[in-house]
């Protein structure tokens, strides 16, 4: 069974803090790995993705860190603000199959 | 641009009874796929479609069908439903394969009594 595991469940973060979420996979044959965010009664939506031939990418306050050998990645919040309080899914694919998902983290960053 | 639009958005159910969940997309995206959320358990993938005519089992199909007749709307059939399918539903799209960023509608609470 392809699997994504993810950690922690929950994670309360100071306003102006980092935020970490973890994810291991178990499949080498996935090529793409995808972080959603998703807002309480809405849809999930993609934040920022990965292949695995960069170790790291960064948009704005955002930051997947990607670790091959290891088969971990994570997603790096830096300066955590409200607004960022949601629920974060890591998911991971390859060619012509379908994303698997993490079971979400839920976020809430103190004022 | 509408992107992926389900309905209803709420839904109540008595045990037993069958309704059919609505999902279009307006990007002409070939791959659409259904998804239940449910506490601490994720996106849990039911059925799948890669084009027209093409409609393949995810994690948990039991209890569901789908079909593909048009490239736009991928619908979700339950059958007889159960209190087990209490849960809010997505359905989802992309282009050219699941390497490619996936959209999802607004999803539908169903709650069967």
């Amino acid at each position: 069974q392809q699997q994504v595991k993810q950690s922690p469940q929950s994670l309360i973060v100071q306003k102006g803090g980092i935020s970490i979420i973890n994810c291991a996979y178990e499949n080498t044959a996935f090529d793409y790995f995808p972080w959603y965010q998703q807002f309480p009664g809405k849809g999930p939506a993609l934040l920022i993705a990965i292949r695995p031939d960069v170790s790291e990418k960064k948009e704005g306050r955002f930051t997947i860190s990607f670790n091959k050998s290891a088969k971990q990645f994570s997603l790096h919040i830096m300066d955590s603000q409200p607004g960022d309080s949601a629920t974060y899914f890591c998911a991971a694919s390859r060619v012509d199959d379908k994303i698997i998902f993490g079971k979400g983290t839920r976020l809430h960053i103190l004022p | 641009n509408a992107g992926v639009t389900q309905t209803p958005k709420f839904q109540v159910l008595k045990t037993g009874q069958s309704m059919t969940l609505q999902c279009a997309q307006d990007m002409n995206h070939e791959y659409m796929s259904w998804y239940r959320q449910d506490p601490g358990m994720g996106l849990r993938l039911i059925h799948y479609s890669v084009g027209a005519g093409i409609t393949d089992q995810g994690e948990v199909p039991n209890g569901y069908n789908v079909s593909r007749s048009t490239t736009e709307d991928f619908p979700l059939r339950l059958l007889s439903a159960a209190p087990s399918q209490t849960s809010v539903y997505f359905c989802a799209s992309s282009w050219g394969s699941y390497r490619t960023e996936a959209f999802f509608g607004q999803g539908t609470r169903l709650t069967v009594v």
